[in-house]
This record gives structure tokens, sequence and C-alpha cells, in this order.
């Protein structure tokens, strides 16, 4: 199975500041890779597929690069409704493996 | 509107049986491959199951495989999740989810909104 490893775990941040968060793939998986956007007590949402394409209805805030093995998801401009845990997934193989999560919490 | 409804949840003793079930409404069911993925409390996301449009192929996490069985009923829209031999470390929310694609970009699109299974004595 691809592993896939996030970094960082947490991040504290504040409204208005870039955040990056980085996700690497044990082995390279070309772009097949997608970010998704969970709040508490909710289903996964969907934000960016194929690395850096933006999903339908999301802020173009939100944008995403790399491929191979390296990848960035970028928020330009935090916003109160994007303290949330980010996690990237590999779609180049089944099973279809995550990230552990980032958590993005307010300063 | 895409809709995926998870039900059958619960509390179960170690080594009993569960059936989730997943409604499915607003899209050609038939025509995508369907996942079950699960979250333990405070833990991240895992990918349990797949199974693909006719039925024909399914795979298993190594966690889950010889314990529990995907399934679909394409005239009825609905997909299933049969779990055998529970164990204390299958608690998690079990989330049913709509593949997606576009060019040669495949993607969990849309997710229901969970259903709780609790294994415990």
């Amino acid at each position: 199975d691809i592993q896939m490893t996030q970094s960082p775990s947490s991040l504290s941040a504040s409204v208005g500041d870039r955040v990056t968060i980085a996700c690497r793939a044990s082995q390279s998986i070309s772009s097949y890779l997608n970010w998704y956007q969970q709040k508490p007590g909710k289903a996964p949402k969907l934000l960016i597929y194929g690395a850096s394409s933006l999903q339908s209805g999301v802020p173009s805030r939100f944008s995403g690069s790399g491929s191979g093995t390296d990848f960035t998801l970028t928020i330009s401009s935090l916003q109160p409704e994007d303290f949330a845990t980010y996690y990237c997934q590999q779609s180049h193989s089944t099973p279809r493996t995550f990230g552990q999560g980032t958590k993005v919490e307010i300063k | 509107e895409v809709q995926l409804v998870e039900s059958g949840g619960g509390l179960v003793q170690p080594g009993g049986s569960l059936r989730l079930s997943c409604s499915a409404s607003g899209f050609t069911f038939r025509n995508y491959a369907m996942h079950w993925v699960r979250q333990a409390p405070g833990k991240g996301l895992e990918s349990v199951s797949v199974i693909s449009s006719n039925g024909g192929s399914t795979y298993y996490a190594d966690s889950v495989k010889g314990r529990f069985t995907i399934a679909r009923d394409n005239s009825k829209n609905t997909l299933f999740l049969q779990m055998s031999s529970l164990r204390t470390e299958d608690t998690a929310v079990y989330y049913c989810v709509k593949d997606g694609y576009s060019s040669s970009w495949y993607y969990f699109e849309y997710w229901g909104q969970g259903t709780l299974v609790i294994v415990s004595s």
C-alpha cells in the first residue's frame, strides 16, 4: 500500500494568514492526489483533485500543487470557516490511502 | 441532489455482527463504484472496502479482510456492508462514499453523514 505522510500534524494560524500543508507519498503517484476538508462532526468534503484541480464550489483561496511524491495544499488567506482538519489522499492505486490529517487551529 | 443515507449502526458486542446499509439517490447508482470509509473516534480516515459499479470486483483493507463483505443492489440503489467477528478496534463512524471521476482523476466525490458503530461489551 502507498503510505501518505502529512506535515505538520497541526498548526495555529490567524485569519488572513497564508497556510501551507505538505503531503508526501511513499512512491510516485503522478498527480493522483486529492485534498479533503473535515469539520468536527461532519463528513469530509472534497476540495482539490488531480493535485491542482479545484472542485466546483470551492473558494479560489484554496490551491494545490505538486507531482510525483511531494504535494502542497495552500490557503492564500485563511478565513474563519477554514478552521478544520485537512487530509490528502492518493488515488493512484487501491487502497486509496489517506494522510493522517493536519488540524488547522485558531491562533 | 446527490444523497447518501447510511443506517444500521449501533452498539454490538465483540464477536457480533452488524449490517450497514446506504440508500443512494440523485445519481445513476449503477454507473459508479462505491466505497465504505471509516473513522475511529478522534482518528483519521481509513478506506475499508470498495465495490465496482456492477458488483463484480471488490477490495478490502487488510484490517477487515475475511470479516467484512461489501455488496450492492443496483435495482434498489443500495450499498451494504456486512460486518462479522467485530472487534473493539472496529468502533468508528462508517461513511458511504460515491466515487467520482473527471478525465483520468478519481476521487471521493460525495459522502454520507456516517453511521456510528460501537463494539463493546
